[in-house]
């Protein structure tokens, strides 16, 4: 069955850093991998999709990545500001499924 | 991308009762997805409802607590049934769409909570 995990739960950092989420799953015949946005009670915006046969997606100052065969994704997000704070989760998608989902890293960017 | 409406944004309801929440994508989809995200927690799937087909279910999740209408290929209701406070939790629509029609979009969610 798979599992999706992320690391770390929480982080914090000052405005201006660059920042690295981490994704990994525990099966790598997976269909894609999607990186979405969740604000407090509200619904989840689509951030990057990265297909299976893709190693990166770049969507402005968000970069993710792929390593189908050891499992992992990484969401570099650069130059973070206030309005980044948010969760971010990552699913994966396989054959015959929905998206399975990580619980997500909730990240706090400081002024 | 797709864009999904989800009716009600939110709900306080009673024990025992039921609520009906409204999914309303602006194009047609094969496939629409129900997930619950408990407070706290990540996203579960409920079910996939297809049109013109009963809705399969994930383990854990039955028809007689959530049954699903699936009229067409732009709209799904999904029902909360005989409440308990464990329901309360945000329950999102989903679909999939994109170039490749194999990225999934979601609604607003709709927050419920039941006392």
């Amino acid at each position: 069955k798979q599992e999706v995990t992320q690391i770390p739960a929480a982080l914090s950092v000052p405005e201006g850093e660059n920042l690295v989420l981490n994704c990994s799953f525990t099966d790598s015949a997976i269909y894609n991998l999607q990186w979405f946005r969740q604000d407090p009670g509200k619904g989840l915006t689509s951030l990057l999709l990265i297909q299976s046969s893709q190693r990166e997606q770049t969507s402005g100052r968000l970069n993710a990545s792929l390593d189908k065969s050891s499992g992992r994704s990484t969401l570099y997000i650069a130059a973070s500001q206030p309005g980044d704070s948010a969760t971010y989760l990552c699913a994966v998608t396989q054959a015959g499924t929905a998206l399975i989902f990580g619980k997500g890293t909730t990240l706090s960017v400081s002024s | 991308s797709a864009v999904i409406s989800q009716k009600p944004s939110r709900d306080i309801c009673q024990r025992g009762t039921s609520l009906t929440i409204q999914c309303q994508v602006d194009s047609q989809v094969t496939m629409m997805f129900w997930y619950r995200q408990q407070p706290g927690q990540s996203l579960t799937l409920i079910a996939t409802a297809n049109q013109g087909s009963e809705a399969t279910y994930e383990s854990g999740f039955v028809i007689d607590k959530f049954p699903i209408s699936r009229p067409n290929l732009t709209f799904s209701t999904l029902t909360v049934s005989n409440m308990s406070p464990e329901d309360s939790s945000i329950y999102l629509c989903s679909v999939r769409g994109g170039v490749t029609y194999n990225e999934q979009f979601f609604g607003p969610g709709t927050r419920l909570t039941v006392l």
